[in-house]
């Protein structure tokens, strides 16, 4: 069956713009997490969703930042005011109900100039 | 602040060794799990210990697991040019929990294998 998608693959955009990532898990999995990749901070966790409710918000850096997923399945992350330090690569990962491996989506690199 | 460490944070090999990665975590945990990275992009899943674990083995894989000093380790057997990849362990961000949550990661072994 098909993987977890992301798009779009490669986002440029200006600072103090908007963008929305956007994520399709792995048909059937309950559990859908967000994640960004930096050189300097590594691989961090922003927000994990059970369903379409988010019970672990704990990650998500500041209010710019922030995601829903709706109907159980599609999920979109927003980054409003984007500033250059946002630049990284967001994974999206999906997993089956309280299975702790995690399939991850390709990403979304995003570049802020 | 990072759960797991890893080290080294590179290693190169000639093809056919063996490699060996450790990892170093700080809290409690149920499972530990390790995640190999091509390319910067997606991770692949590709062994989880669970805390009453001492080793475990998938293909030629090898991890294990010591709660007492708190790591864990990755033994890659007979490397391949394809096992080229960055490695990470992860841990749950709440610890004691055994089904699904988001992760912590280490900063990874960056792995080369030289034909």
């Amino acid at each position: 069956g098909a993987g977890v998608s992301q798009s779009p693959s490669n986002k440029v955009t200006e600072k103090g713009k908007d963008v929305e990532l956007r994520c399709d898990p792995i048909s059937g999995h309950t559990a859908l997490y967000w994640y960004r990749q930096s050189l300097g901070q590594g691989l961090e966790f922003l927000i994990y969703f059970q369903g379409n409710s988010a019970p672990d918000k704990s990650g998500l850096p500041s209010d710019r930042f922030s995601a829903e997923r709706t109907g159980g399945s599609v999920s979109t992350l927003t980054i409003q005011r984007t500033q250059q330090e946002d630049s990284a690569v967001y994974l999206c990962a999906s997993s089956p109900y309280l299975t702790p491996e995690q399939f991850f989506g390709p990403g979304t690199r995003l570049t802020v100039l | 602040s990072q759960q797991g460490e890893e080290d080294p944070q590179a290693l190169s090999i000639q093809e056919g060794e063996n490699a060996t990665m450790n990892c170093s975590y700080k809290t409690s945990i149920n499972n530990l799990q390790w995640y190999r990275q091509n390319s910067g992009r997606g991770l692949v899943h590709l062994i989880l210990i669970r805390s009453n674990e001492r080793e475990k083995h998938s293909g030629r894989l090898r991890v294990t697991l010591d709660t007492s000093k708190k790591s864990s380790s990755l033994l890659i057997t007979a490397s391949r040019a394809a096992d080229t990849a960055s490695y990470f362990c992860a841990t749950a961000l709440r610890g004691s929990g055994g089904g699904a949550d988001g992760l912590t990661f280490g900063k990874g072994t960056h792995l080369i294998i030289q034909p």
